[in-house]
């Protein structure tokens, strides 16, 4: 399973560190993304890392503003977020890559979403 | 603005069918494969569809998945209330470098 956490209330500019961690499976063979979901809209693709971390995709509209990692010694999922706006307000999921991402890859298993809240 | 374009609704009586659209370009959903996911309300997106028509062990065959040149389409038949949800369809984009999501389509079992 994958469970997110690290969400909460933060102010307009600051940063915050959301974490995933994984059981139940081999992390480290996985590739691993972070979708948000902010309020009464869809799913928005934010990253992807691949095993090994070797490759790192994000969605061009973060401009450089959200980092993936992970650390496989501890089965743990990363997301650092810095100059955030109130346009960040949402749901963050982490969810397991299946397949080869460049070729349509699919998640197969999602974790319950930790809300992050932007808001002075 | 989506780069997949679904249907913002859909609905239809129970025990019907319904389809969901799906409308892509070459550089994505023309090119590789397509999965689906169902948003049940207040939960996490679920896996319906991988690889443009598979189903996931526990997806009932009910569901079911096609592709032609550009576009994707979910079937559901046999229609239930307990369907009612979120649907997104979802796979890459060779231009962008990045994973691209549907809109999403709310679906209403009347």
């Amino acid at each position: 399973q994958l469970v997110e956490s690290g969400g909460g209330l933060v102010q307009p500019g600051g940063s915050l560190r959301l974490s995933c961690a994984a059981s139940g499976f081999t992390f480290k063979s996985y590739g691993m993304i972070w979708v948000r979901q902010a309020p009464g809209k869809g799913l928005e693709w934010l990253s992807y890392i691949s095993p090994g971390s070797s490759i790192i995709y994000s969605a061009d509209s973060l401009r450089g503003r959200f980092t993936i990692s992970r650390d496989d010694a501890k089965n743990s999922l990363y997301l650092e977020m810095s100059s955030l706006s109130a346009e960040d307000t949402a749901v963050y999921y982490c969810a397991r890559d299946r397949g080869y991402y460049s070729s349509g890859s699919y998640r197969d298993l999602w974790g319950q979403g930790t809300l992050v809240t932007v808001s002075s | 603005q989506s780069v997949l374009t679904q249907p913002p609704s859909v609905s239809a009586a129970p025990g019907q069918k319904v389809t969901i659209s799906c409308s892509g370009s070459n550089s994505n959903i023309g090119n590789n494969y397509v999965s689906w996911y169902q948003q049940l309300p207040g939960t996490a997106p679920k896996l319906l569809i991988y690889e443009t028509t598979k189903r996931p062990s526990g997806i009932p065959d009910r569901f079911s998945a096609s592709k032609s040149a550009t576009s994707a389409t979910l079937g559901i038949t046999g229609l239930q209330t307990g369907d009612e949800a979120d649907y997104y369809c979802g796979t890459w984009d060779s231009s962008l470098s990045a994973m691209v999501f549907g809109g999403g389509t709310k679906l209403t079992v009347l």
